[in-house]
């Protein structure tokens, strides 16, 4: 059974930084992209980043270009998401996704900037 | 960037009716389009890929059609477990999703 499981939100500061990360398992991690979409309290989903198979190809979103790094981790079986300079607008819930289109979710973390 | 807009933002229909959801993209993408469903406080669920394509586990209810710049998800007889909101997005260039459209209880 695939599962993903992230971890890492929580509240912080405008400004502040914060590194998601999402466990994989059930399937071959390094042979799928991965992709983080999130979704602001009572709004609807937005696409922030995706990375290749191995790591070569990296997207952003042009809301999250310069601040947020996606990364991978193919031996540990993880993704990573590190956020820069979170604005008040970055609160949202943050999923993991593989492939493309988004065959399978995450259970989604929380990050709330505020002061 | 391609846009994309779903209509309508919210529907009103009772269990047993024909549901249809159209989705434009500003731009061509082929046949490069998804939709999912989500519920209240769980992830999203894919439910059709290349536009009519059905992913393993989803009910036969639901189907997709369309290419170029006009797509359409149909359940053809809406289930209780069909009430929801409902995201297209294209996966041409990048990635981008629709607003939603909610589908609630007439």
């Amino acid at each position: 059974e695939v599962q993903l499981v992230e971890s890492g939100g929580g509240l912080v500061k405008p400004g502040g930084s914060l590194r998601l990360s999402c466990v994989a398992s059930g399937f071959t991690f390094n042979s799928y992209t991965m992709n983080w979409v999130r979704q602001a309290p009572g709004k609807g989903l937005e696409w922030v980043s995706s990375i290749s198979s191995g790591g070569l190809n990296v997207y952003n979103a042009d809301s999250v270009k310069g601040r947020f790094t996606i990364s991978r981790d193919n031996a540990k079986n993880s993704l990573y998401l590190q956020l820069e300079s979170l604005r008040a607008e970055d609160t949202a819930v943050y999923y993991c996704a593989r492939s493309n289109p988004f065959d399978s979710w995450g259970q989604g973390t929380l990050v709330t900037v505020s002061s | 960037d391609i846009q994309m807009t779903q209509s309508p933002s919210t529907l009103s229909a009772s269990v047993g009716d024909r549901v249809t959801i159209t989705c434009r993209a500003s731009q061509s993408i082929g046949t490069w389009l998804a939709w999912y469903q989500q519920k209240p406080g769980k992830a999203p669920n894919l439910l059709i890929y290349k536009a009519s394509s059905l992913q393993i586990g989803v009910p036969s209810r639901f189907s997709g059609s369309g290419s170029g710049t006009e797509f359409t998800l149909t359940i053809s007889s809406l289930q209780p477990d069909d009430f929801a909101t409902y995201y297209c997005q294209q996966y041409d260039t990048y990635w981008t999703f629709g607003q939603g459209t909610k589908v609630e209880i007439k």
